[in-house]
């Protein structure tokens, strides 16, 4: 059974950086074709993509939010850490991670945790 | 970047067919997934590959895609299929790209 599970602070204050964190069961981020990636939705808002992480460790990041992203996997952990720099409270969302793989061409995120909510305030 | 328009909200009739269309230049040449999200729950697959469908969802969703649309099909609406629909797909710019979501109500 494949299961995802966020976690992180559910306060940020603004300027600040945020850290969160996917760990994973029922699979491996080592095994040819598997990727994870994080989505945020902002209260009544829709789906944002922010990042994601292939098996052999390449990154993608949303070219609107390069520059404040950092994406890194522990496979020994079974964990994938998201880094948001320079925090805002435009940044307040439900933060997701998903599973996702890859054969000729990428696969939808079939698989989702239940998602963590951060706010961004003073 | 590559943008997915989604219409805000789709309306219909308990029993009838509803169409939620996914805009996009050239998206029938992409994959297209359709996610389904009811409150307060995390996005579930409901068609992925255009047309496939994952075990557990009812044949009453289906998926087209052609030219600058693809249109998820509910046949047969429930109530209990009233939730947020949003489209997905992989863009060799952009990686992942979603649609603004449509509101389907029952």
């Amino acid at each position: 059974q494949i299961t995802l599970k966020e976690s992180g602070p559910t306060l940020v204050k603004p300027t600040q950086p945020l850290t969160l964190t996917c760990t994973f069961s029922g699979f491996s981020l080592t095994t040819t074709g598997v990727g994870v990636g994080w989505i945020r939705q902002p209260p009544g808002k829709a789906l944002e993509w922010l990042a994601l992480i292939y098996w052999h460790d390449d990154k993608r990041y949303s070219p609107s939010l390069k520059s404040r992203l950092t994406i890194a996997k522990d496979t020994s952990k079974n964990q994938v850490v998201l880094t948001m720099t320079n925090m805002d409270p435009v940044d307040t969302a439900t933060y997701y991670c998903a599973r996702f793989t890859f054969d000729i061409l990428p696969g939808p995120f079939h698989h989702w945790g239940r998602g963590t909510p951060v706010t961004v305030s003073s | 970047s590559y943008v997915l328009t989604q219409p805000p909200s789709v309306s219909v009739a308990p029993g009838q067919t509803a169409r939620i269309t996914c805009g996009g230049d050239k998206i029938g040449s992409k994959t297209v997934h359709w996610f389904q999200q009811k409150p307060g729950q995390a996005p579930v697959v409901v068609i992925y590959d255009d047309t496939d469908r994952p075990s557990g969802i009812p044949e009453r969703f289906s998926g087209t895609n052609s030219g600058n649309t693809a249109t998820l099909t509910i046949s047969g609406v429930e109530v209990g299929d009233e939730a947020d629909y949003y489209c997905q797909v992989w863009d060799s710019t952009s990686e992942v790209v979603f649609g603004g979501g449509s509101k389907l109500t029952v």
